[in-house]
């Protein structure tokens, strides 16, 4: 698992209220992503990180801010949550092979009522 | 980042080989092929990785084309436990590229 944790692992909210999601790692490495998966769409990219402080946009930006204040935390927010963001979001890294292996966290499921 | 094309979805009985073909036309020189497995409720993991020819662990076997425009991932005699989402995934040590997956192809295994 690449010593990733995830919190909250599931968590309802009401429609309005801001939600931050935490992925923790515990072995330096430099990249980390957010996606969420929902049925047919597989993973789609929220936003990633490439080093403390420095992030950038991917697929499904809208709605999402992130924040990479250490290399070992990569936060997801939700400002505003809307029902559309109900979903399960993943934290992965990306290991220093050559191929760049992905590892996943185990998954933060947030529903928005 | 090389886009990757797969099928949607495939069933097979168990005890058959089964074979998913990923297109990666777009290539490039110095990228790996990696094939990730989903099981409903879990982060996907890693099966198997390669760069070319053929590539064989105790879960897979992972060919490559000379050519390296595709991949096939081969299960060897699936059971239920293989249902699942497989994802093929093409990329380098490309500094700060995002790493996009595809839709993967959702395997069913039939008793």
């Amino acid at each position: 698992d690449a010593g990733i944790t995830q919190s909250p692992r599931h968590k309802v909210t009401e429609t309005g209220t801001p939600v931050t999601l935490r992925c923790h790692q515990t072995e330096n490495h430099r990249y980390m992503y957010w996606y969420r998966q929902d049925p047919g769409h597989g993973l789609r990219l929220i936003h990633y990180s490439y080093g403390v402080k420095d992030t950038d946009k991917g697929e499904v930006s809208d709605g999402y801010s992130v924040s990479r204040s250490k290399t070992e935390d990569f936060l997801l927010t939700l400002e505003s949550a809307t029902s559309s963001q109900t979903s399960v979001y993943f934290c992965a890294i990306r290991g220093r092979d050559p191929g760049n292996t992905i590892y996943f966290g185990e998954g933060s499921w947030l529903t928005v009522v | 980042l090389a886009k990757t094309t797969q099928p949607i979805s495939m069933d097979s009985y168990e005890g058959q080989e089964v074979n998913i073909t990923c297109s990666h036309n777009n290539i490039a020189t110095n990228d790996y092929i990696t094939w990730y497995q989903q099981f409903p409720s879990q982060g996907p993991r890693f099966i198997i990785q390669g760069y070319k020819t053929k590539v064989t662990n105790e879960v897979a076997s992972l060919f490559i084309p000379a050519d390296r425009k595709s991949s096939t991932l081969s299960l060897p005699r699936v059971s239920l436990s293989d249902t699942a989402v497989y994802y093929c995934l093409v990329g380098s040590d490309s500094g700060n590229t995002p790493l996009v997956f595809g839709k993967g192809t959702r395997l069913s295994v039939i008793a």
